[in-house]
C-alpha cells in the first residue's frame, strides 16, 4: 500500500499569511494526487485533483504542485473561513489512501 | 442539483451487521464509479472501498475485506455498503462519494454526501 504523510500536523498562522502543506507518497504517485478541505462536522470539499488542477469554484488563492513522491498544497492568502482541515489522497493504485490531515489554525 | 444522501446509519453491537444506502440525484449514475469514506471520531479519513460504473471492478480497504460488501442498483441510482461482524473501530461517518474518471485516469472524488453515523457499542 502506498503510504501518504502530510506535514505539519498543525500549524499555526494569521489572516493574509501564506502558508504551505506539503503531502510526501512511499512510493512514485506521478500526478494522481488529490487535495481536500474539510470544515468541523462537515463532508470533505475537493480543492486540486491531480496535483495541480484546481476544482471549479475553489478560490484561485489555492494551488498545488508535484510530481512522484512529494507534493505541496499552498494557500496564497490565508482567509478567515480557511483555518480548518486539510487532506491529501493519492488515487494512483488501491487502496486508495489518504494523508493523516493538517490542521490549520488561527495564531 | 447535483447530490449523493447517505442513510442506514446506527447504533449496533459488536458482530453486528449493518446496510448503509447512498441515493445519488442530479447527474447520472450508471456514468460514475462511487466510493464509500469513512472517518472515526476525531481522527482522518479513511478510504474504504470502490466499485466500477457496472458493478464488475471493486477495490476495498484491507480492514474489512471480507466484512464489508459495495454494491450499486444502477435502475434505482443507489449505492450500498453491507458491514457485517462489525468492530468498535468500525465505528464512523461514512461519506458516500461520487468518483470523477477522466481519460488520463487522474480519479478524484468531487461530490459527497453529509454521511451517515455507525456506531458499534455493546
Amino acid at each position: 500500500d502506498i503510504q501518504m504523510t502530510q506535514s505539519p500536523s498543525s500549524l499555526s498562522a494569521s489572516v493574509g499569511d501564506r502558508v504551505t502543506i506539503t503531502c510526501r507518497a512511499s512510493q512514485s504517485i506521478s500526478t494522481y494526487l488529490n487535495w481536500y478541505q474539510q470544515k468541523p462536522g462537515k463532508a470533505p470539499n475537493l480543492l486540486i485533483h491531480a496535483a495541480s488542477s484546481l476544482q471549479s469554484g475553489v478560490p484561485s488563492r489555492f494551488s498545488g504542485s508535484g510530481s512522484g513522491t512529494d507534493f505541496t498544497l499552498t494557500i496564497s492568502s490565508l482567509q478567515p473561513e480557511d483555518f480548518v482541515s486539510y487532506y491529501c489522497q493519492q488515487s494512483h493504485s488501491a487502496p486508495w489512501t489518504f494523508g493523516q490531515g493538517t490542521k490549520v489554525e488561527i495564531k | 442539483e447535483v447530490q449523493v444522501v447517505e442513510s442506514g446509519g446506527n447504533l449496533v453491537q459488536p458482530g453486528g451487521s449493518l446496510r448503509l444506502s447512498c441515493v445519488a440525484s442530479g447527474f447520472i449514475f450508471s456514468n460514475n464509479w462511487m466510493s464509500w469514506v469513512r472517518q472515526a471520531p476525531g481522527k482522518g479519513l479513511e478510504w474504504v472501498a470502490n466499485i466500477r460504473r457496472d458493478g464488475n471492478e471493486i477495490y476495498y480497504v484491507d480492514s474489512v475485506k471480507g466484512r464489508f460488501t459495495i454494491s450499486r442498483d444502477n435502475a434505482k441510482n443507489s449505492l450500498y455498503l453491507q458491514m457485517n461482524s462489525l468492530r468498535a473501530e468500525d465505528a464512523a461517518v461514512y461519506y458516500c462519494a461520487r468518483v470523477v474518471e477522466p481519460s488520463d485516469y487522474h480519479y478524484y472524488m468531487d461530490v459527497w454526501g453529509k454521511g451517515t453515523t455507525v456506531t458499534v457499542s455493546s
